[in-house]
């Protein structure tokens, strides 16, 4: 079963680039979403499938997976990013979702 | 533009049963081939996956919940409920209903209600 690991927490400047990571050692063999949550809000679909991006999410927003890790890249990070983003995954060997515990996105 | 509205009580004291409905608009429940789903979220802590229904009762659940929890759907009322029963302080969360948007494989919720804290206490 999958156990998804993400740093607590990252820090960027904005207009740079934030790289948020999703690790456990089978998450290539499975799609991954990626949710945005800010505080007191419910938590928006920012990528599906390990790169789709759901209508009305900005180009800037990119997700990629491979070997052990998967990634959703933010692109010129904006102050409007800064929120907490959850990755989860299905779990078909026994028919549970799966999320990881959260990354605290910080634009200083 | 689909909508999701839970609706409950926010106090349950403990060893009773939580009841939480989720009212759909701008989707249609019965025609419709998306599961839907709830999720809960401890105080200042991450997402947990409490289960999903389809229109014809198919039913996934967590398994860590699965004794104690009973997801069901009316669709003539378009809407679908969670009962939680036996219920502790670790229960205290907020409750989000969600639509799985996923037509055919892995699940990925879409559409989120506004969440609707519970709290567990005597």
């Amino acid at each position: 079963s999958y156990v998804l690991t993400q740093p607590p927490s990252v820090s960027v400047a904005p207009g740079t680039t934030a790289r948020l990571t999703c690790g456990d050692s089978d998450i290539g063999t499975t799609g991954v979403q990626w949710y945005q949550q800010k505080p007191g809000q419910a938590p928006v679909l920012v990528m599906y499938y390990d790169s789709d991006r759901p209508s009305g999410i900005p180009e800037r927003f990119s997700g990629s997976n491979s070997d052990n890790t998967a990634t959703l890249t933010i692109t010129r990070v904006e102050a409007g990013d800064e929120a907490v983003y959850f990755c989860q995954v299905w779990d078909s060997s026994v028919d549970h979702v799966v999320f990881g515990g959260g990354t605290k996105l910080t634009v200083l | 533009q689909v909508q999701l509205q839970e609706s409950g009580p926010g106090l349950v004291k403990p060893s009773q049963t939580l009841s939480l409905t989720c009212g759909v608009s701008g989707d249609s429940i019965s025609s419709g081939t998306y599961y839907w789903s709830w999720i809960r979220q401890h105080p200042m802590r991450g997402l947990e996956w409490v289960g999903h229904i389809f229109r014809t009762g198919r039913t996934y659940y967590n398994p860590s919940l699965q004794s104690r929890l009973v997801i069901s759907i009316d669709t003539s009322q378009n809407l679908f409920s969670l009962s939680l029963n036996s219920v502790t302080a670790a229960d205290t969360a907020i409750y989000y209903c969600a639509r799985v948007g996923a037509v055919a494989g892995p699940p990925y919720f879409d559409y989120w209600g506004q969440g609707t804290p519970v709290t567990v206490s005597s």
